[in-house]
């Protein structure tokens, strides 16, 4: 099945700017939605659609894309920023699976 | 304030079943999609499936297909996975999600997720 590659693992001082990266050939012709998962909770969408920020999350919280690598960016990090970062697509055509999510990525503030 | 709460995980030996449960509020139940989506411990998410506002029509990953059987129950705003013929693989915390848009039928993603029920498979 399709891959999306992140990075394991971004370290951050508080306050500095983390980039977090999505990258795969399924990217192109997709929406891409991010996914925060602090440590024992469940995933929350921060971003859906590359750049949209669902009510409720901090604009610190931004998206943007290139045809087969996106970005989510957190600008000014807080601790409570600290988590799992997942990026996700869905596939259409009667792909199976009919969603896929990146490797994910470790943020740790330092 | 959307709420969703599964229960029915636990400890089932290899070949056994289990049924799993979530528990809607919040929002008009009949007009979303929902979701199941699980996560083995230490591992990334992985979607499992889908079924419609009316279960029209229902997804399931290859890994789960003809072992795994979503469905749901309007009247009482609750959703259901049952899971046959578990493998130790099949150990994970399975979390309920709802679709995003309001039309029934599966969008593209997840926009909000139980607490997640844990399922553990081993003799």
């Amino acid at each position: 099945s399709p891959e999306l590659t992140q990075p394991p693992s971004v370290s951050v001082a508080p306050g500095q700017t983390a980039k977090i990266t999505c990258s795969g050939d399924a990217l192109a012709g997709h929406y891409v939605y991010w996914f925060q998962q602090r440590s024992g909770q469940a995933p929350v969408l921060v971003i859906y659609k590359h750049t949209e920020r669902p009510s409720g999350v901090p604009d610190r919280f931004s998206g943007s894309s290139s045809r087969t690598t996106v970005t989510l960016t957190i600008t000014g990090v807080q601790a409570e920023d600290e988590g799992d970062y997942y990026c996700q697509i869905a596939l259409s055509g009667g792909s199976n699976p009919r969603y896929v999510f990146g490797s994910g990525t470790k943020v740790t503030v330092l | 304030e959307v709420q969703l709460l599964e229960s029915g995980g636990g400890l089932v030996q290899p070949g056994g079943s289990l049924r799993l449960s979530c528990a809607a509020s919040g929002f008009n139940f009949a007009s979303y999609a929902m979701k199941w989506v699980r996560q083995a411990p230490g591992k990334g998410l992985e979607w499992v499936s889908d079924i419609t506002g009316e279960s029209e029509t229902t997804f399931y990953a290859d890994s789960v297909k003809g072992r795994f059987t979503i469905s749901r129950d309007n009247s009482q705003n609750m959703m259901f996975l049952q899971l046959q013929s578990l493998r130790a693989e099949d150990t994970a915390i399975y979390y309920c999600a709802k679709d995003p848009e309001g039309h029934g039928y599966t969008s593209e993603s997840f926009d909000s997720w139980g607490q997640g029920t844990l399922v553990t498979v081993s003799s």
